[in-house]
């Protein structure tokens, strides 16, 4: 099975602090994926990778920055927290670039709470 | 624009009682469709898609869902829930232009009483 890891389960973070989320996919997929998810929202994209160095906006970028220095690696950074990004942070990966039949597989999320 | 739309936020069932969560969605063309269920502290598993030919797709867990293009909906069904299925159900369809980025319903939770 493919495995997407998270690093962080929970973190509480201050106001102004950088804050690095590490997200680790073990199955060679070339696709992947920054959502955050609000109760009532559903899950918004952040950013996606569709290779190594490659980054793309998704819908919601803004206060958000991604690095994706290696194929299995997947990082979102937030470079000055606020507490209207406290939420849970979904990493996903999935392995074929192109048309729409891909099947995303999830990490267990990192719910970030920023005081 | 490509979007789904899951109209309830929450659906209760007894357990052994038919279960529904529904979904509809507007896509241009043939859509691909799917189905996720979030256990509680968990992320997101795949349950099943719909990308072409049977309109009664099988999946995981004994979950189904009947594509019916003249409704434009994808609802999700069990003949007979389990309190283990209460969780929340996300409904999601790619976004055309390029990217094929999967856009999600607002999520439906789903709670089985004893």
């Amino acid at each position: 099975d493919v495995k997407v890891t998270q690093s962080s389960r929970y973190l509480v973070k201050r106001t102004g602090e950088k804050v690095f989320l590490e997200c680790v996919q073990d199955m060679d997929h070339e696709n992947m994926f920054w959502y955050r998810q609000d109760p009532g929202l559903g899950l918004r994209l952040i950013y996606f990778s569709y290779d190594v160095k490659m980054k793309e906006k998704g819908d919601i970028p803004e206060g958000y920055s991604v690095s994706r220095e290696k194929k299995e690696r997947f990082s979102l950074i937030l470079e000055s927290a606020s507490t209207n990004q406290t939420s849970m942070y979904l990493c996903a990966s999935s392995l074929l670039p192109g048309p729409g039949a891909n099947v995303l597989t999830f990490g267990a999320g990192s719910r970030l709470t920023v005081l | 624009a490509q979007s789904v739309a899951q109209p309830e936020d929450q659906v209760n069932v007894a357990e052994g009682n038919p279960l529904t969560v529904k979904c509809t969605y507007s896509v241009s063309g043939n859509p691909y469709l799917f189905w996720y269920v979030q256990y509680p502290n968990r992320g997101l598993q795949f349950l099943l898609k719909y990308i072409t030919g049977d309109n009664l797709v099988k999946g995981s867990y004994g979950f189904e869902a009947e594509f019916n293009k003249s409704q434009t909906s994808f609802h999700l069904k069990k003949p007979s829930a389990l309190v283990s299925d209460s969780a929340l159900y996300f409904c999601a369809v790619p976004v055309s232009g390029g990217s094929y980025i999967p856009t999600f319903g607002r999520g439906t939770s789903l709670i089985v009483h004893p």
